[in-house]
């Protein structure tokens, strides 16, 4: 079974780093793009960036372009989300998905549970 | 940045009615548009790829059309669980999401 499965909820202070996870099974990892959705509480769906784990090819939305950093090792079939500082606004459910065609940019029909990352003073 | 704006926000509708929903982009998408379902709770599910592909295990009650910049989803007679909020995106130039149309019970 193709499957995404995320790193569990996250309650984090302003100004600290997280790092969360997705890991895709079940697939050739590295043939297929794995992209990152937030979704603060209450809203609609916002395209973050996308990452090709096959050789690290990265594109971000212009909106996160330098507010979080994409990676993936494919050595363990994970892919990433960071942040060095967080903020309050950083709030949101996370989640990542992949196309159904290798090695195209493709409307997500795999999607990870989602990753919920609260940051609170 | 391709800005994807749906309409109307909400739509109240009842079981077995007919539900036409729309996405308009701010400049030609061609036909690289799909629509998604999210429920509470729940992780989006792809309906629609490409303006009128359903994705795999889809019912047929749901189709979409258009192309360029006007974009419809229809679902020809609504079931208790199609109530939910409907997104569309782009693929185009890297990725966008509409703000969503909810569809709620009337």
């Amino acid at each position: 079974e193709v499957q995404l499965v995320q790193s569990g909820a996250e309650v984090k202070k302003p100004g600290e780093s997280l790092k969360i996870s997705c890991k895709g099974s079940g697939y050739s990892f590295t043939s297929y793009w794995i992209g990152w959705v937030r979704q603060m509480p209450g809203k609609g769906l916002e395209w973050m960036g996308i990452i090709y784990p096959g050789d690290s090819d990265t594109r971000y939305s212009p909106s996160f372009q330098g507010q979080v950093t994409i990676s993936a090792d494919k050595s363990i079939s994970t892919a990433y989300l960071q942040w060095s500082s967080l903020k309050a606004s950083d709030t949101a459910m996370y989640y990542c998905a992949r196309p159904p065609v290798p090695a195209a940019q493709d409307a997500f029909d795999i999607w990870g549970q989602g990753t919920m990352v609260t940051v609170s003073s | 940045e391709i800005v994807l704006t749906q309409s109307p926000a909400t739509l109240s509708l009842s079981p077995g009615e007919r539900a036409t929903l729309s996405c308009r982009a701010s400049q030609s998408v061609s036909s690289y548009l799909a629509w998604y379902q999210q429920k509470p709770g729940q992780a989006p599910r792809l309906l629609i790829y490409d303006a009128s592909n359903r994705a795999t295990g889809i019912p047929a009650r749901f189709s979409g059309s258009g192309s360029g910049t006007d974009f419809t989803l229809t679902i020809s007679s609504l079931e208790p669980e199609d109530f939910a909020v409907y997104y569309c995106q782009q693929r185009s130039n890297f990725y966008t999401f509409g703000q969503g149309t909810k569809l709620e019970i009337k």
